[in-house]
């Protein structure tokens, strides 16, 4: 079985400063890539960034970074530097690559807002 | 790369009629992915495609709904009859795993937005 959970559904920051939306999953494979979309309000959903469960180091994607914490199943979106641009709904998915046939499941989500 | 592509953008038809989506995916994906968007559930996955084999349809609501994939560039999902309850937005998706690197590429169309009146 697969879950993945986000307990934030709303974040402000301000702008330029740096935001951390939170990630949990659970998984009974052993091998499993985690993502993260960005959805704005025009509906599109925008990939942007992955990380594999056996990589040891976390994912970078420009002001994008994934910060794995594969003991405690977490799989948090750090944005940097946030613009106003970055308002818009988050999500975390997660494929199995093993037993869950690779299924792809995401998170409810979180919004972002961020302000002047 | 066009991306993946869905048509039509937005579909408006009346209760009880048959309705199809449409999705080519990137070339060279061998994964194809359809999604259910609603405020109340979420993205709900539908139905998923390997090698344009079926490979899980559990998220399928109900016989009224179904999908194919007669060749790797191109996929179907149909309704019929449909109701107003499928309004949503329906999300086709692709995607590629290099093996080598254990690096995935995943990417959305831009959605067909159904209302069923």
């Amino acid at each position: 079985a697969q879950k993945i959970t986000q307990t934030q559904p709303g974040m402000f920051v301000q702008e330029k400063e740096a935001v951390t939306l939170d990630c949990t999953y659970d998984t009974s494979d052993q091998s499993y890539g985690l993502f993260w979309y960005k959805q704005p309000s025009s509906g599109e959903m925008i990939f942007l960034i992955y990380q594999g469960s056996y990589d040891e180091q976390n994912a970078t994607e420009g002001r994008y970074s994934l910060n794995f914490q594969k003991a405690r199943k977490s799989a948090n979106l750090v944005i940097s530097a946030s613009q106003l641009g970055d308002s818009a709904m988050y999500f975390c998915a997660m494929r199995g690559y093993l037993y869950n046939t690779d299924k792809l499941i995401f998170g409810t989500g979180t919004r972002l807002q961020v302000f002047p | 790369d066009a991306g993946v592509i869905q048509s039509p953008r937005h579909e408006v038809t009346e209760m009880g009629q048959e309705v199809t989506l449409r999705c080519k995916p990137i070339s060279g994906h061998d994964y194809l992915f359809w999604y259910r968007q609603t405020m109340m559930r979420g993205l709900e996955l539908l139905i998923y495609f390997n090698n344009n084999v079926p490979i899980d349809d559990s998220g399928m609501p109900e016989d009224r709904f179904s999908a194919k994939m007669p060749n790797a560039s191109f996929s179907t999902l149909k309704i019929q009859p449909s109701e107003p309850r499928d309004s949503a937005v329906y999300f086709c998706a692709s995607s590629s795993r290099d093996s080598s690197s254990d690096n995935e590429k995943l990417f959305f169309g831009s959605g067909t937005q159904l209302s069923v009146l």
